[in-house]
């Protein structure tokens, strides 16, 4: 149980143009769902929280207009970065919350490496 | 001061060795720990969780809280190739949603 599923895996785009990555439970329900971002050999940078039907809370110095959220459903959140340019080259996953009983944590996506030229 | 201090390693041990992953806090509200394993260019995956003090264990792996000591660790007994990757320790305090890592401790096991 507990699956998040992430698409595209992978994505090279040009510059100046926006790139959709969407993130699913596949088997429960997420009302809240977050997104991080991670630079080579370093640790996870949350950059938002996504709540279901509510619009997302960005943690300092990410861009809202840049980084747009929607969490349109239990189990859908979209990341969509526009007007990408090549400092946005990153490696970008998604998790959801599990709530209750032994494990009220998050659960990871597989991640999805953008490449901007 | 970070709120969570983790070795970045890397750490190298040959195969079958017990190995000792650490991390200490700052934070006393701190009260659910994890333990994410991260292989290369893949999303982090859930190892281990805990609450209270003291150990759990589950199958190879080990998860030992001291509270007191605000210091946490993962026990691996016999090691394997595929234990190679990143492990990340998280935390977080009652009624927080977001989670607190570690910069993540890179180990290879040699064969």
């Amino acid at each position: 149980g507990a699956v998040v599923s992430q698409h595209p895996s992978w994505v090279i785009c040009k510059s100046g143009t926006s790139v959709k990555i969407e993130c699913r439970s596949l088997d429960f329900q997420a009302t809240t769902m977050f997104w991080y971002r991670q630079f080579p050999k370093q640790s996870l940078m949350l950059m938002a929280t996504s709540n279901e039907g509510s619009k997302a809370t960005y943690e300092q110095g990410v861009e809202k207009d840049k980084f747009l959220i929607n969490h349109a459903s239990l189990t859908l959140s979209t990341l969509t970065v526009t007007s990408a340019h090549p400092e946005d080259s990153s490696f970008y996953i998604c998790s959801a919350r599990v709530y209750g009983g032994a494990a009220d944590t998050q659960y990871f996506g597989p991640g999805t490496r953008l490449t901007v030229l | 001061q970070k709120e969570v201090e983790q070795d970045p390693g890397p750490l190298s041990v040959p195969e079958g060795a017990i190995v000792s992953l650490n991390c200490t806090y700052s934070n006393s509200a701190f009260q659910y720990f994890m333990w994410y394993r991260q292989y290369s260019r893949k999303g982090p995956e859930l190892l281990m969780y805990t609450y209270s003090s003291g150990n759990k264990e589950d199958g190879r792996f080990t998860a030992q809280v001291d509270k007191s000591s605000k210091y946490i660790s993962l026990f691996i007994r016999d090691s394997q190739p595929s234990d190679s990757a990143t492990y990340l320790c998280a935390m977080t305090s009652a009624g927080n949603e977001k989670l607190t890592f570690g910069t993540g401790t890179r180990l290879t096991i040699i064969p």
